[in-house]
């Protein structure tokens, strides 16, 4: 079962607006991950946030966690075409080392 | 690059068949994870193999079997394949394998057709 649901499954925009997406989790969570993966390709990691943080920046991109509400938004600042891709968010909870992916959004920049 | 490599790219096969995949984790990585990607799966966690030991398992089929050799380069071979083993096989590497933060290097992915 997925651990992660992200929300939504598609997002369509033109270059230059922002992207959001969210992420919705069940358990209590150690940390929560952001990957992006561009078509049939593997994925790659963009920022890891713990449990006891808020916000996490890198570059163009803002992590935010709400432990009280199990949810986590990664935004995309001023969209690029080549930021179309899938994005992915993965916690882990428990015991457990190996994170659980959710679904994924499908991100399409329209030039 | 993230410097996991994978090999074969593509695979065909045919139902009943065996198949190997390979993967060479990242250099100084010491944990291998292979995942399974299909469209109504998702990205499901099969296992887990750290400095040449099985440490963590996943929805692995009992068909489906793996193993990290000494030189850290790991192998997932699948037999008895059914056509919904179709999938993107992706192996992944990290330095450590026992802590919560950490991130995964994932390879190119091997993408399994089986007719």
């Amino acid at each position: 079962s997925q651990q992660g649901e992200e929300d939504p499954q598609a997002l369509s925009i033109q270059e230059g607006e922002n992207a959001t997406m969210n992420c919705s989790y069940k358990t209590s969570i150690n940390n929560l991950q952001w990957y992006r993966q561009n078509s049939g390709r593997g994925l790659v990691h963009l920022i890891l946030i713990r449990s006891n943080e808020r916000e996490k920046h890198s570059g163009r991109l803002r992590v935010t966690l709400d432990t009280s509400k199990k949810s986590s938004s990664l935004l995309i600042t001023a969209s690029r075409a080549a930021d179309t891709a899938s994005y992915f968010c993965a916690s882990t909870s428990g015991g457990s080392y190996i994170p659980t992916f959710g679904r994924g959004t499908s991100l399409i920049v329209h030039p | 690059d993230s410097g996991v490599t994978q090999t074969p790219k593509h695979l065909i096969t045919a139902t009943g068949q065996r198949v190997t995949l390979r993967c060479s984790p990242r250099s100084g990585d010491l944990s291998v994870y292979w995942y399974q990607q299909s469209l109504d799966q998702g990205l499901q966690f099969l296992i887990q193999y750290y400095n040449g030991e099985e440490r963590a398992k996943g929805n692995i089929l009992e068909r489906f079997s793996a193993q990290q050799f000494p030189d850290l380069h790991s192998e997932l071979n699948l037999s008895s394949l059914e056509l919904g083993d179709s999938a993107l096989y992706f192996c992944a590497s990290s330095v450590d394998g026992q802590s919560y933060s950490y991130e995964q290097y994932f390879g190119p992915g091997t993408r399994l057709t089986v007719t």
